[in-house]
């Protein structure tokens, strides 16, 4: 049973196009999130949902638009996709709780190429 | 804010012992945390300090400085499946538990 899994695992696209990824958690975790990781592998948080609320967002665009319908899902609606969207999207979730360490866990990551 | 440093590429022989620092500036410090990102693949968990010193899980190390604000990854008995990037990252309790990461060490194992 896979921990935390997104769909799709690739997506190609042309600039100016809108695209969802999705994603879920069996985990049982409260909070999901959604990094971002470029072509330097930098991993950047973008948005945080605790209990289907959005607790964090690190400035995103306003085109990145995330839906948590209940707590194990974490959907991603990106409008008029732009070239340096490109990137690798990950889901993530944890069982947030002070004093731990906040492990994380990731799905297998969503490719996304505009071109 | 928080802000992490860490070397972007280690290189290293089989068998050998390499370690990965990570310099951190952050405000309020709960932990360390490290990951494990092979090529194609998502990062997985690897280790945690929120106390100073030395944690041990098999061949791998991690170690915490709070008062340098310094920590480290040891791997020892290197193979070749150790190729990976390595990530430290803290976990901040004011905000979620979001966890900010360092840019990453890139890890090449020769033979």
């Amino acid at each position: 049973d896979t921990a935390v899994s997104q769909t799709p695992k690739y997506l190609v696209t042309q600039m100016g196009n809108d695209k969802s990824i999705k994603c879920e958690q069996n985990l049982g975790h409260d909070t999901m999130y959604w990094y971002k990781q470029d072509s330097k592998k930098f991993l950047k948080i973008m948005f945080s949902y605790n209990n289907k609320e959005l607790i964090i967002n690190e400035t995103v665009p306003n085109r990145f638009s995330p839906k948590s319908p209940d707590k194990a899902h974490l959907n991603l609606h990106i409008n008029s996709l732009e070239l340096g969207d490109s990137a690798v999207y990950f889901c993530a979730s944890s069982q947030a709780a002070s004093g731990s360490a906040g492990e994380l866990f990731f799905g297998e990551g969503s490719r996304l190429t505009v071109l | 804010g928080q802000s992490l440093e860490q070397p972007s590429e280690v290189t290293a022989v089989e068998g050998a012992i390499v370690q990965i620092n990570c310099t951190y500036q952050t405000s309020g410090f709960y932990g360390l945390s490290w990951y494990q990102q092979h090529d194609g693949g998502a990062p997985t968990f690897l280790s945690y300090n929120a106390l100073d010193g030395l944690e041990e899980t098999g061949r791998f190390s991690s170690f915490l400085s709070r008062s340098d604000s310094y920590g480290y990854l040891l791997l020892q008995e290197l193979q070749m499946k150790d190729s990976a990037s390595y990530f430290c990252a803290v976990p901040s309790w004011a905000n979620a538990g979001k966890s900010t990461f360092g840019d990453g060490t890139t890890l090449t194992v020769k033979p």
